[in-house]
């Protein structure tokens, strides 16, 4: 079955360290990725995304990611983390047959300790 | 305008009670989303409008009844809902829905049913 997987459910760091959350999904065909971050009591809100062109995209905050395609995986980093990235971060992925479905990865939660 | 309101932020009704979820956009988007996203879990797609239109319905129960009055409005109409449909009702909107993917997300509608 076609799935979203982040294998990392809650991950602890102190403060400057850094950060690698993992996603792997199963689509056969070509997808848009993306993250998605959820901070304590906020929405969802766009962390990066890929569609196409270069494999390490940079986002807000200090975040990137790189699209492996031959691991199916696009692992989300962070040099060092602050404790105000302490959230939720799901991995999302668009497969493009022409609708607009995003589907979600289970989510991993992060807590920075200062 | 870049954002995507909710209303009612948070809404408790019995199990014969009919409610309404109300989500407004005024970024000219013209997809909208609603997803249903449980405690700890991630969020999970019920239905897409496209144009106005209802393009997916993720076999959704018909006590849930979404609406789409014009291009900025999506309701969700809630008729003998279930204690387990308690959990966070999340709308979003992007702007087409086509295989573009990057959806902007709204706060969410906390629901608890009795």
């Amino acid at each position: 079955a076609q799935s979203v997987s982040q294998h990392n459910h809650h991950v602890i760091l102190s403060e400057a360290a850094s950060l690698e959350l993992g996603c792997n999904y199963s689509y056969g065909g070509t997808v848009n990725l993306f993250w998605y971050v959820q901070y304590p009591g906020q929405h969802l809100q766009l962390l990066l995304k890929y569609f196409s062109g270069d494999p390490l995209v940079k986002g807000i905050k200090g975040f990137e990611a790189e699209f492996i395609k031959s691991k199916f995986s696009f692992n989300l980093r962070k040099p060092s983390v602050q404790w105000s990235d302490t959230a939720e971060y799901f991995c999302a992925v668009n497969p493009q047959t022409g609708a607009n479905n995003l589907f979600f990865g289970t989510g991993t939660r992060l807590t920075v300790i200062p | 305008d870049t954002e995507v309101t909710q209303t009612p932020k948070h809404l408790v009704m019995g199990m014969t009670n009919k409610k309404s979820l109300k989500c407004e956009q005024h970024m000219g988007h013209r997809a909208m989303y609603w997803y249903k996203q449980k405690a700890k879990k991630p969020p999970e797609l019920m239905f897409v409008y496209s144009y106005e239109k209802l393009s997916i319905n993720e076999s959704v129960p018909s006590r849930f009844s979404p609406e789409c009055p014009n291009s900025s409005l999506l309701n969700l109409h809630l008729h003998a809902l279930q204690p387990e449909d308690s959990a966070l009702y999340l709308c979003a909107s992007s702007p087409t829905s086509g295989s573009i993917g990057e959806q902007f997300f709204g706060p969410g509608t906390r629901l608890t049913v009795l």
